[in-house]
């Protein structure tokens, strides 16, 4: 079974521009959960989308926004970048909703010149 | 609010030796679940191993096993006979239950780097 898969895998942007990432989950899984991770903050939640509702959401401005399509695929958006944007975007598939466990894809690396 | 501290942040230990990683954890949550993740060099987060609040047995993977103090609430992770592919961060996590339409979610210790020498 293919693992999640996140594309790109690395991204460079100027500030004030705005990105998109993609996150494909494991076939099956239908929960998709988005965390930022920086050497300064750690890992960080950032929202949980299940049947194409966000369910939760991380402690981030409303520049940091996603959408979950009717195939699971999930995607992030962050407008306006800041350069404390750079980061790597973690993406990670559930199986179902209520099984706790977690899968991770590899992450896009964005940096924001 | 939960916090998760992992207070070593780098740890090194000789290859086939045993190494334990500490980690804390604050809820006043009843039932919740701990993880503990390993992140390769190459990025990849793995589930190393899992343990539910509510089991009072030690979870327990091949080489890893944990040392779970539910009252201390504190979540140890000791990997035994250490390989240099055991080399990484490694981060403590604890997540709530999924609870109606929401499936939980992690929340991150800042991370203990182990590196296994030959």
């Amino acid at each position: 079974k293919a693992g999640v898969t996140q594309t790109p895998r690395y991204l460079i942007k100027t500030r004030g521009q705005q990105v998109t990432l993609s996150c494909s989950p494991i076939s099956g899984h239908r929960s998709v959960s988005w965390y930022q991770q920086t050497p300064g903050q750690g890992l960080q939640f950032l929202f949980e989308y299940f049947s194409e509702t966000q369910r939760n959401k991380g402690n981030f401005p409303g520049r940091f926004s996603g959408r979950q399509f009717s195939n699971s695929r999930s995607e992030m958006n962050v407008s306006t970048l800041e350069l404390g944007d750079s980061a790597l975007y973690l993406c990670a598939s559930s199986w179902r909703q209520g099984d706790y466990e977690q899968y991770f894809g590899p992450g896009t690396r964005l940096t924001v010149t | 609010a939960q916090t998760v501290t992992q207070s070593q942040p780098e740890m090194s230990v000789q290859e086939a030796e045993t190494v334990t990683l500490s980690c804390t954890y604050d809820t006043s949550e009843n039932n919740y679940y701990l993880f503990w993740y390993k992140q390769p060099p190459s990025r990849q987060m793995i589930l190393v191993i899992r343990q539910e609040a509510y089991k009072q047995q030690n979870a327990t993977e091949n080489r890893f096993s944990v040392n779970f103090q539910k009252a201390a609430k504190s979540f140890s992770l000791k990997i035994s006979d250490s390989q240099l592919g055991d080399t990484a961060m490694y981060f403590c996590a604890f997540m709530k239950p999924p609870d109606g339409g929401s499936q939980g979610n992690l929340i991150f210790g800042k991370g203990t780097k182990l590196s296994v020498k030959p």
